[in-house]
This record gives C-alpha cells, sequence and structure tokens, in this order.
C-alpha cells in the first residue's frame, strides 16, 4: 500500500487530453512539493514534473503538473503513441523523513 | 552529459551482503545530492534513501524498510556512491537505480540503468 494514491491505469486515444490523480496527506503533499516521473520497463525513469508545475528543459509542454491540497494532478494534452508508459508522483513525507512514491499509473494509448 | 551508472548486483542469499557503487560524470559531484531508488519485479518505484552533499551537511535519511540494514556512502575523489546492503531479504530484490537530486529538495533529474539484485536461497 502506498503513501500516495495514483489510479492503476488510465487510457486514451492519440490526440486527448488525460489526466492523472495523486491523493496524498499533509505530511506530503500538503507540506512539500510533487515531482512526475515517466518511466518505461528497462529504461531509466524520468522526470517530467518537479515542484509541482516546473519542466525541466526538454520536456515537452504537453506535459503539466498542478496541485491543491494534499492532492496533485498531471496531464498531458495531445496523447501520443510514445506517451505509453508508468507514472509516478512523489513528494517528501515530513513524518516518515523520507520521499514515497504513488503506486504508479500505467497509461495505455488505444 | 550527465551518466550515472551502477554496478554490484548480482545474486545472494538471504542474510548475505552486497555493495552497490554508482559511478557519475558531467555535473559537480561534490555538490551533489544522490539518492537510490529501487524497483521489485512487477512493483513499482520505491525511495530507498538519499545522501547530502558534505556541504549540506552530508547525512543520509533511509525509507523504513532498509533502516538498519542500508547505508549509503560517498567518495567526492572518486565521484561515487555506494549502497551497502545487509541482512538481505528475499524482498529485497529489485533492479537498484541511482539518481542525482539536481532539484532541490528531492527532484531527481538524472537516473542511470539500474543494476539487479537478486536474493534468493
Amino acid at each position: 500500500q502506498s503513501v500516495l494514491t495514483q489510479p492503476p491505469s488510465a487510457s486514451g486515444t492519440p490526440g486527448q487530453r488525460v489526466t492523472i490523480s495523486c491523493s496524498g496527506s499533509i505530511s506530503n503533499i500538503g507540506h512539500n512539493t510533487v515531482n512526475w516521473y515517466q518511466h518505461l520497463p528497462g529504461t531509466a525513469p524520468k522526470l517530467l514534473i518537479y515542484s509541482d508545475n516546473q519542466r525541466p528543459s526538454g520536456v515537452p509542454d504537453r506535459f503539466s503538473g498542478s496541485k491543491s491540497g494534499t492532492s496533485a494532478s498531471l496531464a498531458i494534452s495531445g496523447l501520443q503513441s510514445e506517451d505509453e508508459a508508468d507514472y509516478y508522483c512523489a513528494a517528501w513525507d515530513d513524518s516518515l523523513n523520507g520521499s514515497v512514491f504513488g503506486g504508479g499509473t500505467k497509461l495505455t494509448v488505444l | 552529459e550527465v551518466q550515472l551508472v551502477e554496478s554490484g548486483g548480482g545474486e545472494v542469499k538471504p542474510g548475505g551482503s552486497l555493495r552497490l557503487s554508482c559511478a557519475a560524470s558531467g555535473f559537480t559531484f561534490v555538490h551533489a545530492w544522490m539518492s537510490w531508488v529501487r524497483q521489485a519485479p512487477g512493483k513499482g518505484l520505491e525511495w530507498v534513501g538519499r545522501i547530502k552533499s558534505k556541504g549540506g551537511g552530508g547525512t543520509t535519511d533511509y525509507a523504513a524498510p532498509v533502516k538498519g540494514r542500508f547505508t549509503i556512502s560517498r567518495d567526492d575523489s572518486k565521484n561515487t556512491i555506494y549502497l551497502q546492503m545487509n541482512s538481505l531479504k528475499i524482498e529485497d530484490t529489485a533492479v537498484y537505480f541511482c539518481a542525482w537530486v539536481e532539484k532541490a529538495p528531492d527532484a531527481m533529474t538524472n537516473w542511470g540503468q539500474g543494476t539487479l539484485v537478486t536474493v534468493s536461497s
């Protein structure tokens, strides 16, 4: 059972907009910034969003992040086949004194 | 170009020990905070721990499942961090990734390809 809760799966067709939610608590999302990672099995994970809504250089602006209270969301617009991957939210947890990940959301592009 | 290369993975029996290494290049390692993250077969990503730069105090933090059994250290002269894993359990079987925490306080911008640790009798 992960500290941060994500839906196990999401799907969309090419060109659509999809959102992935991440629910936490005061000790993590409520008090610290949220990061989002994209992971294709067998490869190195990739940072997509940091500090709730900032994109590292090289990440397309199709990817955006937002946060409200103890929940965060990742939005992907103009869905492409190469977006098919696992997506994880993460945040520092003050109570655990460590970083925590969501359980991951498997995105399928239909 | 930033590069992180993990090594030292392999198969070990329950109760055994293993030391992983992560060699870094392409950035100023002495100022870098570094983390270890693992992924068990068929499971999601799990944070293992981190080590701050010496300038940041050089302290370490660990996830509850590994605290007291795993130790992260660094050798700035070799641009390398280590993960000493003792009293290994079957549930420690995973691919272990090292990552550079470039975006404070905990965003991992660059990751290695990972090294597989298998704990099996």
